[in-house]
């Protein structure tokens, strides 16, 4: 079965700063992966997805993932974080042959104004 | 253009006590997901289901039933509530499975006592 893991589960950082959140799947064939972002008291929303082509992909709010498929790895990063940004970040990940995503843990990212 | 509504939004139960959540959207999506939310677990997939009339388990389905009679409409259950269930229930729904996103509703938050 697949797994996904987010190894930072809490973040604290300053306003300006830059933010990496890393991402690690087990599955060997092809998949879909997404990032979602959760704010405070609120629903999940895409934040960008990645389904082939370019490996670097923008998404909303000035973040960008990076596809490695050599280290199973889809990061995801912001140069410049905001007061705004403050929010749980989720990893998804989804094979082609599956009818399902499968979630990471999540990471808690606070920012600091 | 609702999306995904989920109801109700807040519950509390007693040990052993039974009720339904609701989840229905208006997008015509053929694929429809109820998920809990634990701190530190991310999202686990309770059960699913891929269109009309079908339902399957997910990676957490025990204690839990389903029900898709209709298209929009996405019922979970529990028949007999545990202090374990107390959880935030998200209900998502998709168009196809894995390749586009999924809508999150905005979350059911059940408490057991």
């Amino acid at each position: 079965a697949q797994s996904v893991s987010q190894h930072n589960h809490h973040v604290i950082l300053s306003e300006a700063a830059s933010l990496e959140l890393g991402c690690n799947y087990s599955y060997g064939g092809t998949v879909n992966l997404f990032w979602y972002v959760q704010y405070p008291g609120q629903h999940l929303r895409l934040l960008l997805k990645y389904f082939s082509g370019d490996p670097l992909v923008k998404g909303i709010k000035g973040f960008e993932a990076e596809f490695i498929k050599s280290k199973f790895s889809f990061n995801l990063r912001k140069p410049s974080v905001q007061w705004s940004d403050t929010a749980e970040y989720f990893c998804a990940v989804n094979t082609w042959a599956g009818n399902k995503l499968t979630f990471g843990g999540g990471t808690r990212v606070l920012v600091k104004p | 253009n609702a999306g995904v509504t989920q109801t109700p939004k807040f519950r509390v139960l007693k040990t052993g006590q039974s009720m339904t959540l609701l989840c229905a959207q208006d997008m015509n999506h053929e694929y429809m997901y109820w998920y809990r939310q634990d701190p530190g677990m991310g999202l686990r997939l309770i059960h699913y289901s891929v269109g009309e009339g079908t339902t399957a388990k997910g990676e957490v389905p025990d204690g839990y039933n389903v029900s898709r009679l209709k298209k929009q409409n996405f019922l979970l259950g529990l028949e007999s509530a545990a202090p374990s269930q107390t959880s935030v229930y998200f209900c998502a729904s998709s168009y196809e499975t894995g390749v586009q996103p999924q809508h999150f509703g905005d979350g059911t938050r059940l408490s057991i006592l």
